[in-house]
């Protein structure tokens, strides 16, 4: 079965700083998509970066990168220069090519100003 | 500029009333879901719908069912509802089946609480 865990129930990171939310997923699928979502207080969740497990190198959107690591099957995000508006639950997920994308159970940013 | 709408943000309803979530996307999109969000658990999937009048279910359908009888439209529905359906209900769309999975676009939730 399709799993993704998420172990930080809460993270906090200083405005300005970098700081790394963790995932770890379970599939037994050689290609799968691997997303990271974010929820805002306003709850609309919109999708953060993307990756494709075919693919080598790193997906990147501004700010915000992943480790996406196969054979250990992580997929860390990384975001740098922390604001104030990426205070949000970010949800780590999973889609092995069928209609079912599978969620962690997410991690609960905090910034300081 | 892409929009999931759902036609509630908060809901109060009785143990044993029919109630109805409402779903609308304006995207032309073929694939609709719902979604349940709770602390700790994460999103998982109810029922989700590829077409028009099609219909599968997820993960945790039961107590749920769904109606698609037009393409913008997603309709989730509890038969009678209980207090274990107290919880966040999300709606999301897709923009086809294709070959491999797409972005899902998801609306601001229902929060349903079932006294």
């Amino acid at each position: 079965a399709q799993t993704v865990t998420q172990s930080q129930p809460e993270m906090s990171v200083q405005e300005a700083e970098t700081v790394t939310l963790s995932c770890t997923y379970d599939t037994s699928e050689s290609d799968y998509y691997l997303f990271w979502y974010k929820q805002p207080p306003s709850r609309q969740m919109i999708l953060v970066i993307r990756q494709e497990a075919y693919k080598q190198q790193n997906a990147t959107e501004n700010r915000f990168s992943v480790n996406f690591q196969k054979a250990a099957k992580s997929f860390s995000l990384k975001i740098s220069d922390s604001q104030l508006g990426d205070a949000a639950m970010y949800f780590c997920a999973a889609n092995t090519g069928g209609f079912k994308t599978i969620f962690g159970a997410g991690t609960r940013l905090f910034v300081k100003a | 500029d892409v929009k999931v709408t759902q036609s509630s943000r908060y809901l109060v309803k009785r143990t044993g009333e029919k109630v109805f979530l409402e779903c609308v996307q304006d995207m032309d999109h073929e694939n609709m879901f719902w979604y349940r969000q709770d602390p700790g658990l994460g999103l998982r999937l109810i029922y989700f719908s590829y077409d028009v009048k099609m219909k599968e279910k997820g993960d945790i359908p039961e107590g749920y069912s769904v109606s698609r009888e037009k393409k913008e439209r997603f309709s989730l529905i509890l038969e009678s509802a209980s207090t274990n359906q107290t919880s966040m209900y999300l709606c999301a769309s897709s923009l086809g089946a294709g070959s491999h999975p797409e972005t899902l676009f998801f609306g601001s939730g229902t929060q349903l609480s079932v006294l």
